[in-house]
């Protein structure tokens, strides 16, 4: 079973609509972290959550952690062709070191 | 500003074969990680090392080997290649892995094909 469950698992739209994707759990999470990942590169950092209720915003994306801390949502306010990529949540594994991750959304904007 | 390095960024490799990815960070990270990243799968954790000197499983370990040789240094190694194993890996390092917050640096990753 999957610690972590993103949907929706592929999502396409045109540039200027508005989405939201989800990462959720069952389990309660000190933090969480976003990452965008473009072909053939590796992921990268957008954002770090840590406080339940917290929300963050990084220009045209919104990130949210739930108040329970079990899940989050990114939302992209009109979508830009430059959006595209791969959207993966991650979470640290108790005290372990661990740094686990869910499937990711595939996100395509088309012009 | 090299970051964080891989070699090979490609391998072909026949059943049974053996082979080593290397990667190495210059940004003095002490903790460092492998993924293996397949369609529909995300990201998983086949090894880390929380530190020089220590290495520790992932959720899919089974068929790999890792050396943490330095504190720059991390490989990775499939000692009898199965088609099983065909996925692009990515190396990744962090300053301290006891610091949940902390950013993951990755590498630009290894496409592997076993045949």
């Amino acid at each position: 079973t999957q610690l972590l469950e993103q949907s929706p698992q592929f999502l396409s739209i045109q540039e200027g609509e508005n989405l939201t994707v989800y990462c959720n759990s069952s389990s309660v999470f000190s933090s969480l972290q976003w990452y965008r990942q473009e072909p053939g590169e590796g992921p990268v950092l957008l954002v770090t959550v840590v406080t339940g209720g917290e929300v963050k915003k990084l220009k045209r994306l919104t990130f949210q952690f739930g108040d329970a801390r079990k899940d989050s949502s990114l939302h992209i306010t009109a979508a830009q062709t430059g959006d595209t990529g791969l959207y993966l949540c991650a979470v640290p594994s108790s005290n372990t070191g661990k740094l686990i991750f869910g499937q990711g959304t595939t996100l395509q904007v088309k012009p | 500003n090299a970051g964080v390095t891989q070699t090979p960024k490609f391998q072909v490799l026949k059943t049974g074969q053996s082979m080593t990815l290397q990667c190495a960070q210059d940004m003095n990270h002490n903790s460092m990680y492998w993924y293996r990243q397949d369609p529909g799968m995300g990201l998983r954790l086949i090894y880390y090392s929380a530190s020089e000197g220590t290495t520790d499983k992932g959720e899919v370990p089974n068929g790999y080997n890792v050396s943490r040789l330095n504190k720059r240094e991390f490989s990775l190694r499939l000692e009898s290649a199965a088609p099983s194993q065909t996925s692009v890996y990515f190396c990744a390092s962090r300053k301290d892995s006891t610091l949940a917050n902390e950013k993951l640096f990755f590498g630009s990753g290894t496409q592997l094909s076993v045949l």
